[in-house]
């Protein structure tokens, strides 16, 4: 119940496609969804999240869309660049508690020029 | 200024040493962690500490101790280094639940 799955593994996309990352969660007590980036030899770092009171969130070219009955949230990168290639880990929390964050495996992303 | 700043960045030791990695947080937050991020990039949570109080423990062998002097800092120290330990550790720390600001990491590497 405390898991958070996460696909694709990995994925390739071409410079301006719009690479889609989803999670899915079972815990209805979960009401933080965060996503956060890594790049190779740094810590990952908080790029965008949302709470389960609405369906969708965008930040510059990232969009969050969440699927409360379906316990499903995903992160879209609309006209995506080379510089956006890392590794994408969406995570859950319940904010009331000692703020326990469960990540899903991640997702290597490669943009090709 | 870092605001989550870890030592060492890199740590190569034999098996059966003790090592310590330290962790320091500008932010003024409350709770710090220690995640462990494996081969595979997974990463899990293996300690956390709200004002200085221990809270989260996760199965961790006894040979990973976590020491925090105040609420800025949270240090690791790990006895009878194993192979099956070398991973990147992350420290992170928060202001609330979800969210965290990570370290830079310490990649060990137990040969």
């Amino acid at each position: 119940q405390q898991q958070v799955k996460q696909s694709p593994q990995s994925l390739i996309v071409q410079k301006g496609g719009i690479p889609i990352i989803n999670c899915a969660y079972e815990n209805t007590a979960f009401d933080y969804f965060p996503w956060y980036q890594q790049f190779p030899g740094k810590g990952p770092a908080l790029l965008i999240a949302i709470r389960p009171d609405v369906s969708e969130k965008k930040e510059g070219r990232f969009t969050i869309s969440f699927n409360k009955s379906a316990k499903q949230f995903s992160l879209h990168i609309m006209d995506s660049q080379p510089g956006d290639s890392a590794t994408y880990f969406c995570a859950a929390s319940m904010t009331s508690n000692t703020g326990k964050l469960i990540f899903g495996q991640g997702t290597t992303l490669q943009v090709k020029p | 200024d870092t605001a989550v700043s870890q030592t060492p960045k890199y740590l190569v030791t034999q098996m059966g040493n003790d090592k310590s990695i330290k962790c320091e947080q500008n932010l003024g937050h409350d709770t710090m962690y220690w995640y462990k991020q494996d081969s595979k990039k997974f990463l899990k949570i293996m300690f956390s500490y709200n004002n200085k109080e221990l809270i989260i423990n996760e199965t961790v062998p006894n040979r990973f101790s976590p020491k925090s002097p105040d609420k800025a800092h949270l240090n690791l120290h790990i006895n009878s280094l194993e192979l099956g330990d070398s991973a990147v550790y992350f420290c992170a720390s928060s202001l609330w639940g979800g969210m965290r600001i990570f370290g830079q990491g310490t990649r060990l590497t137990v040969v």
